[in-house]
Order: structure tokens, then sequence, then C-alpha cells
């Protein structure tokens, strides 16, 4: 598609309970970022996919994220147990490693997860 | 490891005036990318400008300026004539390589909010 696509926009989960989000890239990008933002604050690293390889999952809070990259083009962050300090925008981005390519990454709209 | 500082919260400005966000940034590596983001309320990240630490040349596009000092490790932007769509939040944001290698550290963010 024309840009980064994420879905579905807005999530409320029940504490506890196990949420799956998903982003689908430019097509063509070899890279993948999912990054966590709460509410006032700056977007922060989760993890980085390229293509299907997860070369950094330094970013992700606890071992209830896991995030996925199967076939080099869709990518799935999943939380499982969710708690209410899980509840942020998740913002996926995309980027080719073209140098020519001038506009760097990509983000998506998001995917607001409210924990109650 | 990287940071990104961006000290002021919130600016209201009246329209047509002039505002300067500061962003000041800390790095070891001697290549490093700055970026400029603006997250309109549909929450998106838009990219705005992307700059190599090899090239200090200043930068205008449009009503949009930006100013980089390295010797004082900073990167700020400047929204000449503002207009109500600029009320936005503006992230800055630095990478160790501009396309998709590396995960990007973002400051806090400056709301704007431009009055008419």
């Amino acid at each position: 598609g024309a840009g980064v696509s994420q879905s579905p926009r807005y999530k409320v989960a029940k504490r506890g309970q196990d949420v799956a989000l998903r982003c689908d890239p430019i097509s063509g990008h070899v890279s993948l970022f999912w990054y966590q933002q709460a509410l006032g604050q700056g977007p922060e690293f989760l993890t980085y996919f390229q293509n299907e390889a997860q070369l950094d999952k330094s970013g992700l809070p606890s071992d209830r994220f896991f995030a996925e990259r199967p076939e080099g083009s869709v990518s799935t962050l999943k939380i499982q147990r969710t708690q209410q300090e899980d509840s942020a925008v998740y913002l996926c981005a995309s980027s080719s490693v073209d140098p020519t390519f001038n506009y760097g990454y990509t983000f998506g709209s998001g995917t607001r997860l409210t924990v109650v | 490891a990287q940071k990104v500082t961006q000290a002021q919260t919130e600016i209201s400005v009246v329209e047509k005036e002039d505002v300067t966000l500061d962003c000041v940034y800390e790095t070891r590596d001697t290549t490093y990318y700055l970026f400029w983001y603006k997250q309109p309320p549909s929450g998106e990240l838009v990219f705005l400008i992307r700059r190599n630490s090899f090239d200090e040349q200043n930068e205008i596009s449009g009503r949009y300026s930006w100013n980089f000092q390295k010797s004082t490790s900073s990167f700020n932007f400047t929204i000449t004539a503002s207009q109500v769509v600029d009320s936005a939040v503006y992230f800055c944001a630095l990478s160790e390589a501009p396309y998709g290698n590396n995960r990007l550290a973002f400051g806090k963010g400056n709301q704007v909010v431009v009055i008419p």
C-alpha cells in the first residue's frame, strides 16, 4: 500500500487479556520497527526487524511482549496478560535501506491500547 | 547512549507569530542523523526533515527552517508566521543510521498551540 497500515486503530482490553496488534508496512520495505508511546511522551523503541529476522528486541519491556514478522512483510506485536501500564499508543514504522530514498522512516497511525 | 532533550513542553503562540523549538542531543557517535517529526491529533508521525552530522548547513523549506549547531549539539526548528494548522506535537529524534538500520531516540516533544 501507499503507507504503513496498523490495525486495529483502537483496542480496549481487560486486564489479563491477550492482544495482537498488526502492522502492514510499505511494500518492499526491508526494515520494520515497533515503538510504544505513552501519553504525553515521545515514542520509545521496542523492537526491530530486517526482513523476517528480529535483530533487536532490547526495548521490549517484559517477556509478555512478543513480536513476529514470519514472511518479512506483515508484523504482529502480541502482548500477553495485559496490565494497565501497557496502555499506550503502539506505533509501527518501516524503512527502505535504499540510500536514495529520502524519507527515512514512515510511521503508521498507531494502535491506541487501553487496558481496563 | 543517545539522548534527545526538548525542554519546552507546551508553547502557545498567536497566529502569524514565529515559534522556535529547541532540541539538544547527546551521542558518542561521530556519524549520526537528526530528524524532526510532526504528530497531529490523528496520531501519525509526519516526517519533516533529516540532517546528517556532516552537513551543518541550515535549511529552509517554506515556513519551516532548521538551525543545526554541532558545537552546541543543537538542532532547532523554527516555524515562521505560524498558522492554526501548525498546531501539533513536534518531536526531535536522533539515529546512528538514516535508513532502517537503527532505532530512533525521540525527545519528549513540544506541544505547539496556535491561537487564531
